[in-house]
């Protein structure tokens, strides 16, 4: 079975650092580009960034918002995904998820989120 | 960056309904297009993608419609389980971006 599942998440003073894993299981996880999304309370969905697969030398995108701040990350033999956040303002307070894509780069697979709060 | 503009944001429908949600992009992105589902509380679901391909496992009273800026989603017999919110979401070009998202609810 095809699972993804987030941690790391936490209460964290504005300024501060969190890094957000992704452990996943049931494919290959060095096949596929992987996405960060979060969804702020009450709010849509809003793309953070993504790590292209292996075959696309692992090349990262990232929203402008988090941009210089945060760092996406891989570990293929690990199994896992890394979402670094660094300078964390109050307005990254997020429901974050990781999100696998297909090969046409749709996000066909999700985990079931882990929660950010930044808050002094 | 690309817009994407849902509507309705917000529907009130039957049970047996056909619903149909419209999603308008602030330029072309040809039918670089997907729908998700998600439901409160829960992770976002893959319906559709390239704006007409139901995913697998989805049931058939979803479709999909449009090319260019505008395009549907439309549930043919809404269901109990369909009472969620949708959101569009391109992949034309970076940033990704998604709709405001359509809360469907019962009426």
């Amino acid at each position: 079975e095809v699972q993804l599942v987030e941690s790391g998440g936490g209460l964290v003073q504005p300024g501060g650092s969190l890094r957000l894993s992704c452990a996943v299981s049931g494919f290959t996880l060095s096949d596929h580009s992987m996405d960060w999304v979060r969804q702020a309370p009450g709010k849509g969905l809003e793309w953070v960034g993504r790590t292209r697969n292996k075959a696309n030398s692992y090349t990262t995108e990232y929203a402008a918002s988090v941009k210089g701040r945060f760092a996406i990350s891989r570990d293929d033999s690990k199994n896992s995904l890394y979402l670094q956040m660094n300078s964390l303002k109050t307005e990254d307070t997020a429901v974050y998820y990781c999100a696998r894509d297909t090969q046409y780069y749709y996000m066909d697979v999700w985990g079931k989120g882990t929660t950010v709060t930044v808050s002094s | 960056d690309i817009q994407l503009t849902q509507s309705p944001s917000f529907l009130s429908a039957s049970l047996g309904d056909r619903v149909t949600i419209t999603c308008r992009a602030s330029q072309g992105i040809s039918s670089y297009l997907a729908w998700y589902q998600q439901k409160p509380g829960k992770a976002p679901k893959l319906l559709m993608y390239a704006a007409s391909t139901l995913q697998s496992g989805v049931p058939s009273r979803f479709s999909g419609s449009g090319s260019g800026t505008e395009f549907t989603l439309t549930i043919s017999s809404l269901q109990p389980e369909d009472f969620a919110t949708y959101y569009c979401q391109q992949r034309q070009d970076y940033p990704l971006t998604f709709g405001g998202g359509t809360k469907v609810e019962i009426k």
